[in-house]
């Protein structure tokens, strides 16, 4: 079964590091989304790429976070520097990108602690 | 405004016993998708049931069944004969229509942390 590959699972990084994260999503699928989860909430949308473009990134810390999918097929999250609140798990999803009916599949995540 | 609102941080049942997760939703849109996914302690999403707004039945998956109720705006989901296994967390989420740039993204609850008693 086609599966959304994710590395690394665990990270621990120091206050001010820089800390990357990538993803390869399902093959074929055009829509790719970065969640944060805070441990004990639901996950947060960060940012959602329609092939190599972004079509939402309201909700990205831009001062410190950077998100890219350069040839629309796998992609990395960075963030520089990291932050006390940074700790959470980072989840990344792809679907097809019609109709409304097309489930998100979820990679493992990667699990972050900001020291 | 919240969009998706789950009430029970906790819940508990025995097992072999049913149990119901509820969901509440707010939208504007008349075509929408509902969704719960399950999250075990390891951290990955696990897709359970999908219910649109324009589906006429409730939707079933083996022992998953949601039950849709629109002018309520509540989805909420009904495991039968709870197993040890299906203790996690359980998110309920909404995919809306929505238009420019928010179109297809989940938007999910606070989930609802479930423990099956042997």
């Amino acid at each position: 079964e086609a599966e959304v590959a994710q590395s690394p699972r665990y990270k621990i990084t120091e206050k001010s590091q820089a800390v990357a994260f990538w993803c390869d999503p399902i093959s074929g699928h055009a829509t790719l989304y970065w969640y944060r989860q805070i441990l004990g909430q639901g996950p947060e949308l960060l940012v959602q790429f329609q092939d190599e473009s972004v079509v939402d990134d309201s909700q990205l810390p831009k001062d410190r976070f950077s998100a890219e999918r350069l040839k629309g097929v796998d992609s990395t999250l960075k963030i520089q520097p990291a932050e006390l609140g940074d700790s959470a798990m980072y989840l990344c999803a792809s679907s097809p990108n019609l109709p409304l009916a097309n489930v998100l599949t979820f990679g493992a995540g990667s699990r972050l602690t900001v020291l | 405004a919240q969009k998706i609102t789950q009430t029970q941080p906790g819940m508990f049942v025995q097992e072999k016993e049913a149990v119901t997760l509820d969901c509440t939703y707010d939208t504007s849109d008349q075509s929408y998708g509902l969704f719960w996914y399950k999250q075990p302690s390891s951290g990955e999403m696990i897709f359970l049931i999908y219910q649109g707004s324009y589906d006429e039945q409730n939707a079933t998956e083996g022992r998953y069944s949601l039950n849709f109720q629109k002018a309520r705006k509540s989805a909420n989901l009904v495991i039968s004969a709870s197993q040890l296994g299906d203790s996690a967390m359980y998110f309920c989420a909404m995919r809306e229509p929505g238009g420019g740039t928010s179109y297809g993204k989940l938007t999910f609850g606070q989930g609802t942390i479930l423990t099956v008693h042997p």
